[in-house]
């Protein structure tokens, strides 16, 4: 198994505080991203990194926020948490191949 | 309508059955894909990649039919272990931007 933690697993906050979920890889690979995954949906891309400070959004970007300081950690922050952020999210990591990704095991949060 | 489309499920079969999902994306200008196997409360994981001519793994195939915009997967003897959901994903080029999940179909397998 590719390594790749997250943390925290699962995370209960409430409405307007401020969540970071932090992704760690010992793969050394270059692309990183955060995924959230929900109930009919699909994954949904919500950030990616294509290296040590440099990032793009995804499709559902908007109410989070990324950094990436350091090969091996990618972080999510939730600015001010909203129930609509309730989900369960992944963090993936890839080489090239972006189609061919690796994931964490993904952080559970509850927004109340 | 969604951009990639699978059924749901559930599908229950037997241990032994073969079963076949079936995925459709609505951009003709796709250009890879792939299946993704999802354990209950785990991550995804890549299953195989599907290629135009077809293409087999063990107990598992893959068949793409682009005039038809479907992807399909087979499972033959399958096993109490493949029980799991399966993802479909299209992507429009090598970029993870323009890779979409589908929502996934969940088989289990019943002794």
């Amino acid at each position: 198994d590719a390594g790749i933690t997250q943390s925290p697993r699962h995370k209960v906050t409430e409405t307007g505080t401020p969540v970071t979920l932090r992704c760690h890889q010992t793969e050394n690979h270059r692309y990183m991203y955060w995924y959230r995954q929900d109930p009919g949906h699909g994954l949904r891309l919500i950030h990616y990194s294509y290296g040590v400070k440099d990032t793009d959004k995804g499709e559902v970007s908007d109410g989070y926020s990324v950094s990436r300081s350091k090969t091996e950690d990618f972080l999510l922050t939730l600015e001010s948490a909203t129930s609509s952020q309730t989900s369960v999210y992944f963090c993936a990591i890839s080489g090239i191949l972006q189609e061919t990704q690796y994931f964490g095991p993904g952080t559970r949060l509850l927004v109340l | 309508r969604k951009e990639v489309e699978q059924d749901p499920g559930p599908f229950n079969v037997p241990e032994g059955a073969t079963v076949a999902f079936n995925c459709t994306y609505s951009n003709s200008a796709s250009q890879s894909f792939f299946w993704y196997r999802q354990d209950c409360r785990k991550e995804p994981k890549l299953l195989m990649s599907v290629y135009s001519s077809g293409n087999e793994d063990g107990r598992f195939t893959a068949q793409l039919n682009r005039a038809s915009q479907y992807i399909s997967l087979l499972i033959r003897d399958s096993k109490l272990s493949d029980s799991a959901t399966y993802l479909c994903v299209v992507s429009l080029s090598g970029s993870a931007r323009q890779l979409t999940f589908g929502s996934g179909t969940q088989l289990t397998v019943l002794p």
